[in-house]
């Protein structure tokens, strides 16, 4: 079965890059119809979706971050990334990648999600 | 943006007895497909969400039956027809209609 990981540096500073990777394993990033999104959650809040790629490259972003965000994968590695930049302490909170069985018109249902990984912005 | 509330944000449930949750969203969640795009997750203590209900009402894989999900259009429920001690959590909605996919608050679900 499918299963995410999460990786990246846990703390950022103010004004820096966010830089996350998400490894999928038990199956190809590019076998099926899937987009490979990010949902993020700030400390004791709700959810919030980042953004999503598919295996050709095509981006769907969150209006309210698209200025900042750049996604890209990596077949060869079956690895998916997400990069944020001007990070501000709102910044901070969990971040999880997940399989989205949308199409190119509409989201999808998110599963499996990974287990998250906590970045903090602080200098 | 498509605007998802829930209610209640937080429901304290007796094991044994039923308990629902309501979601709605600012449009109609009704594609071409003839299905509704609204999806239900939870997410337990310490862990990351997980897929309960999707398309509005199929079951994800490996989900009790005790999980139905219903509604059309701007309004669905999630119902847990008796509640387990293990069912205490968060739960999601989350409209998928739009490829900028927006998520309810959420509804705290604890035992009283």
């Amino acid at each position: 079965q499918v299963q995410l990981q999460e990786s990246g540096p846990g703390l950022v500073k103010p004004s820096q890059t966010l830089s996350l990777t998400c490894t999928v394993s038990g199956g190809s990033i590019h076998s099926g119809s899937y987009y490979w999104s990010w949902i993020r959650q700030p400390a004791g809040k709700g959810l919030e979706w980042i953004g999503r790629i598919y295996v050709s490259g095509k981006t769907d972003y969150n209006p309210s971050l698209k200025r900042r965000l750049t996604m890209s994968l990596d077949t060869s590695k079956n690895q998916f990334s997400l990069k944020l930049t001007s990070v501000t302490a709102a910044d901070t909170g969990i971040y999880y990648c997940a399989r989205d069985h949308g199409d190119d018109t509409s989201g999808g249902w998110f599963d499996p999600w990974g287990q998250g990984t906590l970045v903090t912005v602080s200098s | 943006e498509i605007v998802m509330t829930q209610s209640p944000l937080s429901l304290p449930v007796t094991p044994g007895e039923p308990a629902s949750i309501s979601c709605r969203s600012s449009q109609s969640l009704l594609h071409s497909s003839g299905y509704n795009s609204l999806d239900w997750y939870v997410q337990k203590p310490g862990q990351s969400p997980q897929l309960l209900i999707y398309l509005g009402f199929k079951r994800a894989s490996g989900v009790s039956d005790r999980f139905s999900g219903s509604g059309s259009g701007t309004d669905f429920t999630l119902r847990i027809s008796r509640v387990e001690a293990e069912d205490v959590g968060v739960y999601y909605c989350v409209q998928a209609l739009q490829t900028f996919m927006t998520f309810g608050p959420g509804t705290r679900v604890h035992i009283k």
